[in-house]
């Protein structure tokens, strides 16, 4: 079955402890992305990677990074989170950036 | 003002009516329009694609206004399951840049 598969779905942590979401896709998308998405502010772009090996910031890298080591995978990387960063996050991607993009079930972090 | 705007709603309709939404854009070099619908506390997922002749897809029409920077979403005989948040994405004009706007939440009754 073709699909974006995240974890964890649900993460309490405390601020300052690294946290990592995984994020994989069996589809062979050359796109991926990483959004949050907060109460009346929308889905948010964090940041995204056109292909192996590239990856760039979208509209609110602040406190995240990202890796693109292989097509598939794409995990995403607090450092040292904060409660500013509860939110929840998405995982998405897509064949060549057609805008058909596919998402993961979402992962519910809350940083205490 | 947003790259992306919606009205929230929320729209309570009953079955079987017919509900329109608009999604404006501020963006004039904008290529490519979207709406994903997502349920409550569940992934979106794409709708359908706006073309700038229109389209249909059964109850669901899409319509794109370049020269008001709007595209809008029809719905025909609404139905219970229709209830969701839609999400209007517009691409910013570069290939990587996409924009969610915030959406609308739409109810259908009995």
């Amino acid at each position: 079955e073709a699909q974006v598969t995240q974890n964890p779905r649900y993460l309490i942590t405390v601020t300052g402890k690294k946290l990592t979401v995984t994020c994989s896709q069996n589809m062979n998308h050359e796109y991926m992305s990483w959004y949050r998405q907060d109460p009346g502010l929308g889905l948010r772009q964090i940041y995204y990677s056109m292909n192996v090996e590239v990856t760039d910031k979208g509209d609110v890298p602040e406190g995240y990074k990202v890796s693109r080591k292989e097509k598939r995978n794409f995990p995403l990387i607090l450092e040292s989170p904060s409660p500013n960063q509860t939110s929840l996050y998405f995982c998405a991607s897509s064949l060549s950036f057609t805008g058909e993009l596919f998402f993961g079930e979402g992962s519910r972090l809350t940083v205490l | 003002r947003k790259e992306v705007e919606q009205d929230p709603g929320p729209f309570n309709v009953p079955e079987g009516a017919t509900v329109a939404f608009n999604c404006t854009y501020s963006n004039s070099a904008s290529q490519s329009f979207f709406w994903y619908r997502q349920d409550c506390r569940k992934e979106p997922k794409l709708l359908m694609s706006v073309y700038s002749s229109g389209n249909e897809d059964g109850r669901f029409t899409a319509q794109l206004n370049r020269a008001s920077q709007y595209i809008s979403l029809l719905i025909r005989d609404s139905k219970l399951s229709d209830s969701a948040t839609y999400l209007c994405v517009v691409n910013g004009g570069t290939a990587s840049k996409l924009t969610f706007g915030t959406g609308t939440r739409l109810q259908v009754t009995l």
